[in-house]
């Protein structure tokens, strides 16, 4: 089954504990991304890989780190977790090799929350 | 960079009358405009998009139409059902090749 699959789906931290929210997606794309879901904010692009090695900014990178060392695979770094990173965070993929064009496939959301 | 602005913020309708979400953008290069639909506690999926090369799209009893010269696109849900009830995103993709920027949705309430 095509899947974008997040772990963990719900987790509780403490201010500066460093955690990741990791992200596999099983179809082969080479576009993957991340989201943040805020009440009257819609969804903010993280940040953004076109391709291995190749990660870019989006709108609201401020206190993350990604990587991508392989394809499948775009994990979500917080090094130092502060409460106004409470979010749903939604991880994506797509098939595309240029701009985004096409439809993008959500994992199911991470619940974080940073006390 | 890009902006999208998406309004009303929430609809409320009656089963059976149609709604109209819309949507601007400041880009006017942007060329692709997907709409995502989000049911409550779910992940967002995309339900219809529309390329700057046609001016309307429909698929059953949702439509998107697109202006490019107002910059402004917008979706259209006839007979609605409850089930459409759920929060609808707007996109455009941002000055960057990899950027998407979403609306900031709007809930829609389909009362039986």
């Amino acid at each position: 089954e095509a899947q974008v699959t997040q772990n963990p789906r719900y987790l509780i931290t403490v201010t500066g504990k460093k955690l990741t929210v990791t992200c596999s997606q099983n179809m082969n794309h080479e576009y993957m991304s991340w989201y943040r879901q805020d009440p009257g904010l819609g969804l903010r692009q993280i940040y953004y890989s076109m391709n291995v090695e190749v990660t870019d900014k989006g709108d609201v990178p401020e206190g993350y780190k990604v990587s991508r060392k392989e394809k499948r695979n775009f994990p979500l770094i917080l090094e130092s977790p502060s409460p106004n990173q409470t979010s749903l965070y939604f991880c994506a993929s797509s098939f595309t090799s240029g701009s985004i064009n096409g439809e993008l496939f959500f994992g199911e959301g991470s619940r974080l929350t940073v006390l | 960079g890009e902006n999208v602005e998406q309004h009303p913020s929430t609809l409320s309708v009656q089963e059976g009358d149609s709604a109209v979400i819309k949507c601007t953008y400041s880009d006017s290069a942007s060329n692709y405009f997907p709409w995502y639909k989000q049911e409550l506690g779910k992940r967002p999926q995309l339900i219809i998009d529309i390329r700057s090369n046609v001016g309307e799209k429909k698929d059953q009893r949702i439509a998107v139409t697109l202006n490019k010269t107002a910059k402004h696109f917008s979706l259209h849900i006839t007979e609605t059902q409850p089930e459409d009830s759920a929060v609808y995103f707007c996109a455009a993709p941002g000055d960057q090749g990899g950027k998407l920027i979403f609306g900031q949705g709007t809930e829609l309430s389909v009362k039986p």
